[in-house]
């Protein structure tokens, strides 16, 4: 069974930008959750989408904002970004079905603002 | 609100030493799930080991053993005689089912570092 597939891996983009970062999940996982990690603020969860709608907001501006797809992948977008917005940012596919509650995370997308 | 706590910033071990790296957890739900997962320098989170709060029962996986304790609100994880491919950012997480809306609360992390 295939991974998470987070794309691109690394990202530079220039302050004002704005940027696309792609998820998919394991097939059959209709839940996926996007986390920003920086060396200062650590893991955060930025939002979570289920079946297309979004059940769960972290506490960020709203230059951040996601969206999910029928077939499940996920889009999350950064907009006017900003020097502080470089971090690592990791996806998980989540499986909600008894014992095997869990999640499962991609490789992430390193992205550097200039 | 739900909050991870693990106050070991940085742990230094000898291969084949045993290392337990603590993890105190708040939370006000009663169904929730305990997770360890494992950052080596890739980047990626490698899940380990998984705990729901209806069972306490402590077991061992490998090399890996994880003691939970309701009581204490603490999760603590042990490696069995560590290597050094060890070597890595350990984080602790929980996840409140009902309240939490299904997010995982990491704790700041821990650095493990196993040498020769």
């Amino acid at each position: 069974k295939a991974g998470v597939t987070q794309t691109p891996r690394y990202l530079i983009k220039t302050r004002g930008q704005q940027v696309t970062l792609s998820c998919s999940p394991i097939s059959g996982h209709r839940s996926v959750s996007w986390y920003q990690q920086t060396p200062g603020q650590g893991l955060q969860f930025l939002f979570e989408y289920f079946s297309e709608t979004q059940r769960n907001k972290g506490n960020f501006p709203g230059r951040f904002s996601g969206r999910q797809f029928s077939n499940s992948r996920s889009e999350m977008n950064v907009s006017t970004l900003e020097l502080g917005d470089s971090a690592l940012y990791l996806c998980a596919s989540r499986i909600n079905v008894g014992r095997e509650y869990g999640y499962t995370f991609g490789s992430g997308t390193r992205l550097t603002v200039v | 609100a739900q909050k991870v706590t693990q106050a070991q910033t940085e742990i230094s071990v000898v291969e084949k030493e045993d290392v337990t790296l603590d993890c105190v957890y708040e939370t006000r739900d009663t169904t929730y799930y305990l997770f360890w997962y494992k950052q080596p320098p890739s980047g990626e989170l490698v899940f380990l080991i998984r705990r729901n709060s209806f069972d306490e029962q402590n077991e061992i996986s490998g090399r890996y053993s994880w003691n939970f304790q309701k009581s204490t609100s603490s999760f603590n994880f042990t490696i069995t005689a560590s290597q050094v491919v060890d070597s890595a950012v350990y984080f602790c997480a929980l996840s409140e089912v009902a309240g939490g809306g299904n997010k995982l609360t990491f704790g700041t992390g821990t650095q493990l570092k196993v040498e020769l």
